[in-house]
């Protein structure tokens, strides 16, 4: 199982709802992240989680808060979004084996749209 | 993390083998290139890596020069569904610990019937 699932695919929230994006894989992978991606822009890295532990916040406003509750599962707490906030949410995992990190297998995607 | 430059668009027809080149004239001495596809509204997904020389694999090659300031990814017989951006990263992305990915703008390569 080479696959990273996201759920869910499409999601549209009010400024002041709270939402949750949610992130699964199944190979053994210990490191995770999280990405944002404008429309016709590169991926833009928000966070990563290297064994279960928070090791790189890109500077990322409080009102997106990641949470990694084991090693297969990764989470995206949204509250007191703003419009400029809608964009897709990637996230991604990785093989970490002998002290190296090995490439990065991609999710699909949250298309998310704040009104 | 060295910056990267490569092409905004490039068009080519089916059956062509279409070349993307990168530029990277800081590479540092620990650093791989690596290239990735994205197709709209999905996410990137890994095509090769190298180090030096040629690497090739059941997709694409990837061919570096000694001085490793430039990197060519080739297509072999492109189609349709070849149609996405690539983009090219370098950085020590074997190294310990979290790894940090800066994708630049990529290129856009559309083939044409």
């Amino acid at each position: 199982d080479t696959e990273v699932t996201q759920t869910p695919k499409h999601l549209v929230m009010g400024m002041t709802n709270k939402k949750s994006l949610k992130c699964e894989q199944h190979m053994g992978h210990r490191a995770m992240y999280w990405y944002k991606q404008k429309a016709k822009k590169p991926p833009e890295l928000m966070f990563v989680y290297s064994y279960e532990k928070l090791s790189i916040n890109e500077s990322v406003p409080s009102r997106f808060s990641p949470e990694c509750p084991n090693s297969s599962l990764l989470n995206l707490h949204l509250h007191a979004l703003q419009p400029e906030d809608s964009a897709l949410y990637l996230c991604a995992s990785s093989q970490v084996s002998g002290g190296l990190t090995y490439e990065q297998y991609f999710g699909p995607g949250t298309r998310l749209t704040v009104t | 993390l060295a910056k990267t430059t490569q092409p905004i668009s490039m068009d080519s027809y089916e059956g062509q083998e279409v070349n993307i080149t990168c530029s990277h004239n800081n590479i540092a001495t620990n650093d791989y290139i690596t290239w990735y596809q994205q197709f709209p509204s999905q996410g990137p997904r890994f095509i090769i890596q190298g180090y030096k020389t040629k690497v090739t694999n059941e997709v694409a090659s990837l061919f570096i020069p000694a001085d490793r300031k430039s990197s060519t990814l080739s297509l072999p017989r492109v189609s349709l569904s070849d149609t996405a951006v690539y983009y090219c990263l370098v950085g020590d992305y074997r190294s310990q610990g979290a790894q940090k990915l800066v994708f630049g703008q990529g290129t856009r390569l559309t083939i044409n019937p």
